[in-house]
């Protein structure tokens, strides 16, 4: 079964709303969790790194004040998208990684964001 | 530099047909580890295969099967017997011990298009 959830799956906003994402760790704690996004037939590009207790770090080229990410406790991490303009449509998915050890990074199922 | 190479875009096979898809990466790390994942039209990720950059055994699953060589940096993955359940995009991915093993860098992807 899954061990990162991501919620909603599918979301469909107007423009200039804001949608929030969450990325939730199942059966284990995560301190640190990323989010990539992914344009129509594109591949996934980090977009930053969410830190429990602790600002995000975003990646070159992120809006910091457009993609606004929470890290609110050790299993639940939310990416909020602000003031959403139609490029910002896109897949966005979220992972996490095991604390201990090396492991597969586990992703969420991802969330298709569509602004209209 | 582009770290992750999957120079095949598209690839379309008739069932049962072999494909090879092809990953070459790129890393200044010693110890890193690769990736394959699935991403079919849903969207989600499907963890396929991890391997680290110590063990150069290739390996068989199935009807899949994946050739790492670290001499010419590449990890390849091919699939006997082509089915038309296996359409999809396929990402090769890596993680470096830089990031703490943590994030991952993908390929572009290479979509497969497998018909009956």
């Amino acid at each position: 079964g899954a061990v990162v959830s991501q919620h909603p799956s599918r979301v469909i906003c107007k423009s200039g709303t804001s949608v929030k994402i969450e990325c939730r760790s199942l059966d284990f704690q995560a301190t640190t969790m990323f989010w990539y996004r992914q344009f129509p037939k594109q591949s996934l590009m980090l977009m930053a790194t969410s830190n429990e207790g602790s600002k995000a770090t975003y990646e070159q080229g992120v809006e910091k004040d457009k993609f606004l990410i929470n890290h609110a406790s050790l299993t639940l991490s939310t990416l909020t998208v602000t003031s959403a303009h139609p490029e910002d449509s896109s897949f966005y998915i979220c992972s996490a990684p095991r604390p201990r050890g090396v492991t597969e990074a586990f992703f969420g199922q991802g969330t298709r964001l569509t602004v209209v | 530099a582009q770290k992750v190479t999957q120079a095949q875009t598209e690839i379309s096979v008739v069932e049962k047909e072999d494909v090879t898809l092809d990953c070459v990466y790129e890393t200044r790390d010693t110890t890193y580890y690769l990736f394959w994942y699935k991403q079919p039209p849903s969207g989600e990720l499907v963890f396929l295969i991890r391997r680290n950059s110590f063990d150069e055994q290739n390996e068989i699953s199935g009807r899949y099967s994946w050739n790492f060589q670290k001499s010419t940096s590449s990890f390849n993955f091919t699939i006997t017997a082509s089915q038309v359940v296996d359409s999809a995009v396929y990402f090769c991915a890596l993680s470096e011990a830089q990031s703490g093993y943590s994030t991952l860098t993908f390929g572009k992807g290479t979509m497969l298009l497998v018909s009956p």
